[in-house]
């Protein structure tokens, strides 16, 4: 069954430093979301991604935060300057024209900021 | 706005007990209603789904119905095994917030041998 990937699977990080973390979405899909969730607390939009552009984000998707999908296969997600509150497993998503309403999920990144 | 509330956990349960996970929901049009399953180390899968009032979703025996009156998705399973301890999460979309999830608390279900 197709599946999304992503990469780092945990990522260890100073504050300050910038972080891109990496998903392949399922192929031929074409919406394309991060997601984030705080260790014990409820997970959180942060942006959806389609057509190439961001069709919409959360307020903690702030300037520090930016997405790109730079090839055919890619979806990253870049922090420019982390936090000790980034500190997050983040979920990438994707949904198909054909999938319905589902949206499929990889296994997360778990980042750690020091 | 949208909003969904789950029961708060740990909700502890011997084998082979019935399961019952409450959701509610506050939606503006007719959203769709999902339930996730979080594993101990693992990311967020699918577990079930229902897409209109009175729809069933159901996989591994899990069951949830969509009750438009009630505004609710209770998830429930009739005999649970150690295998389902995880966190569920109950969550909603709407086609015009491009399927943008909301999602609840989590519960998280242990169950005891």
């Amino acid at each position: 069954e197709p599946e999304v990937t992503q990469t780092p699977s945990h990522q260890v990080t100073q504050m300050g430093q910038e972080v891109i973390l990496r998903c392949v979405p399922i192929s031929n899909h074409l919406y394309f979301y991060w997601y984030r969730q705080i260790l014990g607390q409820k997970v959180e939009f942060l942006v959806s991604f389609y057509n190439n552009e961001i069709s919409e984000k959360s307020e903690i998707f702030d300037d520090q935060f930016s997405v790109e999908r730079p090839d055919g296969s890619n979806f990253t997600l870049k922090i420019r300057s982390t936090k000790l509150e980034d500190s997050a497993m983040y979920f990438c998503a994707s949904k198909g024209t054909n999938s319905g309403n589902t949206i499929y999920f990889g296994e997360g990144s778990w980042l750690t900021v020091v | 706005g949208d909003s969904v509330t789950q029961m708060e956990g740990p909700v502890t349960l011997s084998e082979e007990a019935f399961l019952t996970i409450n959701c509610t929901y506050t939606a503006t049009g007719y959203p769709s209603l999902f339930w996730y399953v979080q594993y101990p180390g693992e990311g967020l899968q699918l577990l079930l789904k229902a897409t209109k009032a009175d729809d069933k979703g159901s996989n591994k025996g899990f069951e949830a119905t969509y009750r438009k009156e009630t505004t609710s998705f209770h998830l429930e399973k009739g005999s649970v095994q150690v295998s389902d301890s995880a966190v569920y999460f109950c969550a909603l979309s709407r086609a015009g917030s491009n399927y943008q999830l909301i999602w609840g608390a989590g519960t998280k279900l242990i169950i005891k041998p």
